[in-house]
């Protein structure tokens, strides 16, 4: 089975300070996985992902992800936070070669000028 | 190009009454996956559609049942709504089945009284 920890409920920052959003995993074959960001009533988007090829996963907006095989995490990173990136954060986790994604509990990000 | 739209956005229904939900997956997208969000939790899946065959299934009640069209659409139907049907659906397209990046819609709201 697989599954994601994220280990952070909340995570507040300054504008223009950096971002880290913690996320462990769980998975029995080599996973996927991904970053998602979901803002007020709205969908989610995928900031990245990670399948097999190089372990620093760049993203839009300028985050990016380092797979952490050994450690079994992957944390998101931002060296510099706007306003704009004040949102929930879903760490995802999948069977690679398969669809069904599967979810953290979120980290909401807190922005503040 | 249009992303994922489902429809209704809102919807409220009471206690024993029957739903269904609707899904249009992007333009050329020939999988669509169905996932639960619960208030404050990290969405749950609940199926995937591809190509109008039933690839996978998460862990829910016979109460939920979807299907998938020629045209690559998605409805889902939920019988006997229950309080705990309350919840925030979303509807995700991919281009093909596997490790392909999966695009959300904005969700429908349902709210069970």
């Amino acid at each position: 089975a697989q599954s994601v920890t994220q280990l952070d409920s909340h995570v507040s920052v300054s504008e223009g300070t950096p971002v880290l959003l913690r996320c462990n995993y769980s998975s029995s074959y080599s996973p996927s996985l991904f970053w998602y960001v979901q803002h007020p009533n709205k969908g989610l988007q995928l900031l990245l992902k990670y399948t097999s090829a190089a372990t620093l996963v760049k993203g839009i907006n300028g985050f990016e992800a380092e797979f952490k095989k050994s450690e079994t995490s992957f944390h998101l990173t931002k060296p510099s936070a706007h306003m704009s990136d004040a949102a929930e954060y879903f760490c995802v986790v999948s069977e690679r070669g398969f669809q069904k994604l599967v979810f953290g509990t979120g980290t909401r990000l807190l922005v503040s000028p | 190009d249009a992303g994922v739209t489902q429809s209704p956005t809102h919807l409220i229904k009471t206690r024993g009454q029957q739903v269904t939900l609707r899904c249009s997956p992007i333009s050329g997208h020939k999988s669509v996956s169905w996932y639960q969000q619960v208030l404050g939790q990290g969405p749950q899946f609940i199926f995937q559609y591809y190509e109008k065959e039933e690839r996978g299934r998460g862990n829910f009640p016979d109460r939920f049942s979807a299907r998938q069209f020629p045209n690559y659409s998605s409805e889902l139907n939920v019988n006997a709504l229950l309080l705990g049907d309350s919840a925030l659906y979303l509807c995700a397209s991919s281009i093909r089945d596997g490790n392909q990046p999966q695009h959300f819609g904005d969700g429908t709201r349902l709210s069970i009284l």
